[in-house]
């Protein structure tokens, strides 16, 4: 079955400091998600992204956060200064439909990133 | 948003005896879907509910949509420890995004 990766699997960091988060999402899909789970909590929505722009944010997705389709297969999340309650499990998404539609999202396994 | 509240938040229960999570919102809901998240795992999807009252079956577990629109149900008959993890519900609000509910831990016991 295909499969959303991402890398790198757990990223320590010191505050203040950029991370760059990446996910190859499934080859066929249009539309790919990051979402955040901190340890323990709910999972929760950032941002998805179509057509190569971002089509609906959260209010937890501030200037902090960008995101990126590099080249045809990577779909990345940079964290720019960050601080210790950005530790949390970060997982990447796709779909081939809109949510809209109903349509299946399939998620990577996370990355997991711990903030010092 | 859309906010969703999962009830119970755990659940302890011994293998064999069966478990329900209750998924309510105070708005009427377009659709409904659940998540599996096992123990240090990513979610996945296990089923989306459309229709008022519609009632999905996979195997042991059956999803339940109600008639208002604005609650749901996932039961498990006779659980087993395979069954454990955490179960989300998940409504689509706006065009792409997926709000997730609280979820219920469910530990069985063997």
């Amino acid at each position: 079955e295909p499969e959303v990766t991402q890398t790198p699997s757990h990223q320590v960091t010191q505050m203040g400091q950029e991370v760059i988060l990446r996910c190859v999402p499934i080859s066929n899909h249009l539309y790919f998600y990051w979402y955040r789970q901190i340890l323990g909590q709910k999972v929760e929505f950032l941002v998805s992204f179509y057509n190569n722009e971002i089509s609906e944010k959260s209010e937890i997705f501030d200037d902090q956060f960008s995101v990126e389709r590099p080249d045809g297969s990577n779909f990345t999340l940079k964290i720019r200064s960050t601080k210790l309650e950005d530790s949390a499990m970060y997982f990447c998404a796709s779909s081939s439909k809109t949510t809209g539609e109903g349509n299946t999202i399939y998620f990577g396994e996370g990355s997991w990133l711990t903030v010092v | 948003g859309q906010q969703v509240m999962q009830i119970p938040q755990y659940q302890h229960v011994q293998e064999g005896e069966d478990f329900t999570t209750y998924c309510n919102s105070s708005t009427t809901l377009s659709n409904i879907q659940w998540y599996k998240q096992r123990p240090g795992g990513h979610p996945v999807f296990l089923i989306q509910l459309v229709k008022s009252g519609e009632v999905k079956k996979q195997k042991r577990l059956t999803f339940q949509f109600g008639e208002a629109k604005k609650n749901s149900s996932l039961h498990i008959t006779a659980t087993q420890t395979t069954d454990v993890g955490t179960y989300f519900c998940a409504v689509s609000g706006g065009y792409q995004k997926v709000t997730f509910g609280t979820g219920t831990k469910l530990q069985v016991i063997p």
